[in-house]
């Protein structure tokens, strides 16, 4: 079993609809909780960042995480077209490495 | 802003050949990640650097080393490819804080095919 496990999708949304994201873990030594936007044949780009429970808001984005149900989602509201991407769980505890989960992709259309 | 630099962004190899990956990390970066993503996974940590020495080791092959230089820089080397070898390599950069979590911020990637 992954480390983290995130839905590939792919998830086929409206323009203007709000979007959910989920990921689930299993290691509780994970503190640190990421999420990722990647364009097809890009690098990743860090969308939000949030340490230990808690909301964190940045314009249309808002990730969540719940330690006690290892459990993290990042809402994306009013969608757009251009938020068509893979988007990636990331989590690490005190070291370097990320873990990262597969990655779910999102479709917005017009 | 500056980003990180990856060079090449495009390389096909033989098997058994060897190949090097170079990364040119953000400015006042000091830390520099190594990544492997194949098709349609997840990116598998390879191996960090920082201030020219390994802080931590993930899934890297044998065949594989790397390195990072007095200008930050890093290269990967990579010896007797492998079909299996063809991916994606992301290299990551941040600048190393002590107190708080270190924001990686990753290159285009290199895209490495081995026939």
């Amino acid at each position: 079993q992954k480390e983290v496990e995130q839905d590939p999708g792919p998830l086929s949304v409206p323009e203007g609809a709000i979007v959910s994201l989920n990921c689930t873990y299993s290691n509780s030594a994970f503190q640190y909780f990421m999420w990722y936007r990647q364009y097809s044949r890009k690098g990743p780009e860090l969308l939000m960042y949030t340490y230990s429970s808690g909301n964190k808001e940045d314009g249309r984005f808002t990730a969540q995480v719940d330690k006690s149900s290892k459990y993290i989602s990042l809402f994306i509201r009013d969608s757009q077209p251009s938020d068509s991407a893979t988007y990636l769980c990331a989590m690490s505890d005190r070291t370097d490495k990320l873990i990262f989960g597969t990655g779910t992709r999102l479709q917005v259309f017009p | 802003a500056a980003g990180v630099i990856q060079s090449p962004r495009h390389l096909i190899k033989e098997k058994r050949e060897t190949a090097t990956l170079k990364c040119y990390p953000i400015p006042r970066h000091d830390t520099v990640y190594w990544y492997q993503q194949g098709p349609g996974q997840d990116p598998q940590f390879l191996i960090s650097f920082y201030e020219k020495m390994q802080s931590d080791k993930g899934s890297i092959p044998d065949r594989f080393s790397a390195q990072q230089f007095s200008d930050y820089h890093s290269e990967l080397n990579m010896s007797s490819l492998e079909l299996g070898d063809s991916a994606l390599y992301f290299c990551a950069s941040s600048p190393r804080q002590e107190s708080s979590y270190n924001e990686q911020f990753f290159g285009p990637g290199t895209r490495l095919t081995v026939l």
